[in-house]
């Protein structure tokens, strides 16, 4: 069966300091993986996806970046934290592109910007 | 322009009775539909979906209706459970697209 791991589980991070948060999966080859922020008392917002190794598509302009240095493994990364930059950050991956469209998710990252 | 809308940010039901979650979205493109459900602190968790080939889908407790003309769908939920008490959000995507777009969620509380 198919896992999704995301870590830290909550990270405190002061304004202008890096970033980074790893996503792996398990038990699948070459899904779609994809990066959500969930702000407080807001949906879930599409960050970046990637269909392959390698290959981002950016959906918001922001000061986050990912990356996807193998197969089953998406990076999310800043080089400085903004305030604003607070919010639970989910990591997500489909299986078989273009068929099944669910989508499942990881437990999340509680990223605190102070 | 938000594409899918949960216009509803809270609904509060007795234990027993019927959930109604709905979600109205307004690109005519969208042929997939899903549910998810969502702890505080956790990731969300996939429920049931449905295609637009379709109008009703049935899982246990939960069925999803679907009405094309009206873009409309709903999420049913009997009888309802305080284990149900989460935060769902409504989903769609298009067919090609590697997406989903997701609405804002509901805040369900099932009260004993």
């Amino acid at each position: 069966s198919q896992t999704i791991h995301q870590w830290p589980a909550t990270l405190v991070q002061p304004v202008g300091s890096p970033l980074s948060l790893e996503c792996t999966v398990e038990g699948t080859s070459n899904p779609n993986l994809y990066w959500y922020r969930q702000a407080a008392g807001r949906g879930l917002q599409l960050l970046f996806y990637s269909v392959g190794i390698g290959q981002i598509s950016s959906e918001v302009p922001q000061n986050l970046s990912a990356s996807r240095p193998q197969d089953r493994q998406f990076i999310l990364s800043s080089k400085k934290l903004l305030l604003s930059d607070s919010g639970f950050y989910l990591c997500a991956w489909k299986g078989v592109p273009g068929l099944a469209e669910e989508q499942f998710f990881g437990p999340g990252t509680r990223l605190t910007v102070l | 322009d938000q594409q899918v809308k949960q216009n509803s940010p809270s609904l509060s039901v007795q234990e027993g009775r019927i959930s109604i979650l709905n979600c109205d979205y307004t690109n005519s493109m969208f042929d997939y539909f899903l549910w998810y459900k969502k702890y505080p602190a956790e990731g969300p968790t996939f429920l049931i979906s449905i295609s637009s080939i379709k109008d009703k889908n049935e899982d246990g407790r939960f069925t999803v209706f679907l009405n094309k003309s009206a873009k409309h769908l709903s999420l049913h939920i009997v009888p309802s459970q305080p284990g149900d008490s989460a935060v769902y959000f409504c989903a769609a995507s298009k067919g090609g697209s590697e997406k989903l777009v997701f609405g804002k969620g509901t805040k369900l509380t099932v009260n004993p």
